[in-house]
């Protein structure tokens, strides 16, 4: 696409509840990143796509996140058993091998009631 | 680990006046810079960056950035403020001593700082 693309774009969900957050990269980037943003706050890293497998999850603040890239485009990121702490904007940006630069998409925003 | 310094939380610009947006980095190799901007509710959106070569980069809607190593700064600036430049902005590195060249990795950014342009 022309664009990177989340979906969905705001999601207010139930403490205790599943959400699942979409990122449609932009075609032909290998490399994907998700970062949450808290108010106020600058990005935040959370993990890295080079491919379908997962470079780098160093950012994942504990075993309730985990995201997928089974076929090296589309990601998603899963958070179980949610919780106040965990509403902010979740950014998705891609970029091709060797480039320097991200492309970022509009984010998604959780709110957890 | 890498890190960034964004110290001011806001700068106030009147239109027409220069702006400087300042930015300090500390990284354990060599470092690639990058600011981006972000308008209400939309996503981020790259400026410019420093990879290598001259210190004074140049990048969209007429912003620049100067890379110091001295200072290990990498300020934004831009001669002429716009009242259409006020936004958040965002300063991040890259440290690239810990990874392979041709791979990608994450970028670490600052707090942001909000530019006010008004008439």
């Amino acid at each position: 696409g022309a664009g990177v693309s989340q979906t969905p774009s705001n999601k207010v969900t139930e403490k205790g509840k599943y959400v699942e957050l979409r990122c449609d990269p932009i075609s032909g980037h290998t490399a994907l990143y998700w970062y949450r943003q808290s108010l106020g706050q600058g990005p935040e890293f959370l993990i890295y796509f080079q491919g379908t497998g997962a470079a780098d999850d160093s950012g994942l603040p504990n075993d309730r996140f985990f995201a997928v890239r089974p076929e090296g485009s589309v990601s998603t990121l899963k958070i179980q058993r949610t919780e106040r702490g965990d509403s902010a904007v979740y950014l998705c940006a891609s970029s091709e091998a060797g480039n320097y630069g991200y492309t970022f998409g509009s984010g998604t925003r959780l709110t957890v009631v | 680990a890498q890190s960034v310094a964004q110290p001011e939380d806001q700068v106030n610009v009147a239109e027409g006046n220069p702006l400087t947006v300042k930015c300090t980095y500390s990284v354990s190799g060599n470092p690639y810079l990058f600011w981006y901007v972000q308008y209400p509710n939309r996503g981020l959106q790259f400026l410019l960056k420093y990879i290598t070569g001259d210190n004074l980069v140049k990048g969209s809607y007429g912003f620049e950035a100067e890379f110091n190593k001295s200072q290990t700064s990498f300020h934004l600036k831009k001669p002429s403020a716009l009242v259409s430049d006020s936004a958040l902005y965002f300063c991040a590195v890259r440290d690239i001593s810990t990874e392979n060249t041709g791979t990608a990795s994450k970028l670490t950014f600052g707090t942001g700082t909000r530019l006010q342009v008004t008439l």
